[in-house]
């Protein structure tokens, strides 16, 4: 069974610029969760979807963050525009409805110059 | 607020030494606690985790766990770390369904 997956893995991109991520979850986990580690710091929490509901969004930072995940499958973030302090790694990661588990992707490394 | 400490941000070891991660958190309610490990290049994977029943939690790779509740702390074990231990280790605490919160990671180096 394929894990989560997340593409790009780096992303590199100047200040300004919009950058959109994408996260595949594991097949038949309705929980889909947005994380992202500035460098040296804690994992934090972005979003949370239940299929295609925005469950929790409190971690989201502002308004130039938007996480979708249409028909409940994969999700995307888009930052527009970047701004340098949004650089770090971008976690995703799925769980089922029954479970407390969550199962992560490899992240995406982002660098806004 | 809830959060989570990891006192050692970084920890060097010589093969075969005891390993124990400290790891306290702070939240209102009833917990699930997570160790996760991050080896170089790859995923977060699960080491070990406790919803409930025996405190005293057996993971993977000879890790184990004990939740003390009253101490509120979740600290990490092994009796004898390898170098191919050498990775980030990441304590995570959540409650039904919602959003881990995480500690700041410690780097575990092993030395051969």
């Amino acid at each position: 069974e394929a894990g989560v997956t997340q593409f790009p893995s780096h992303s590199v991109i100047e200040k300004g610029q919009t950058v959109t991520l994408r996260c595949d979850p594991i097949s038949g986990h309705d929980n889909l969760y947005w994380y992202r580690r500035v460098m040296g710091k804690e994992i934090k929490f972005l979003l949370h979807f239940v299929k295609e509901s925005k469950q929790d969004e409190s971690g989201m930072p502002n308004n130039r963050f938007l996480a979708e995940r249409t028909g409940g499958t994969y999700s995307t973030l888009k930052v527009q525009p970047a701004e340098l302090e949004d650089s770090g790694v971008y976690f995703c990661a799925s769980s089922q409805t029954t479970s407390h588990e969550q199962f992560f992707g490899p992240g995406t490394r982002l660098t806004v110059l | 607020a809830q959060s989570v400490s990891q006192h050692n941000h970084h920890v060097i070891l010589s093969e075969a030494a005891s390993l124990e991660l400290g790891c306290n958190y702070s939240y209102g309610g009833t917990v699930n606690l997570f160790w996760y490990v991050q080896y170089p290049g790859q995923h977060l994977q699960l080491l070990l985790k406790y919803f409930s029943g025996d405190p005293l939690v057996k993971g993977i790779k000879g890790f184990e766990a004990e939740f003390i509740k009253s101490k509120f702390s979740f600290n990490l074990r092994k009796p004898s770390v390898q170098w191919s231990d050498t990775a980030e280790y990441f304590c995570a605490v959540g409650s039904n369904f919602n959003k881990f919160y995480f500690g700041s990671g410690t780097k575990l180096n092993v030395k051969p």
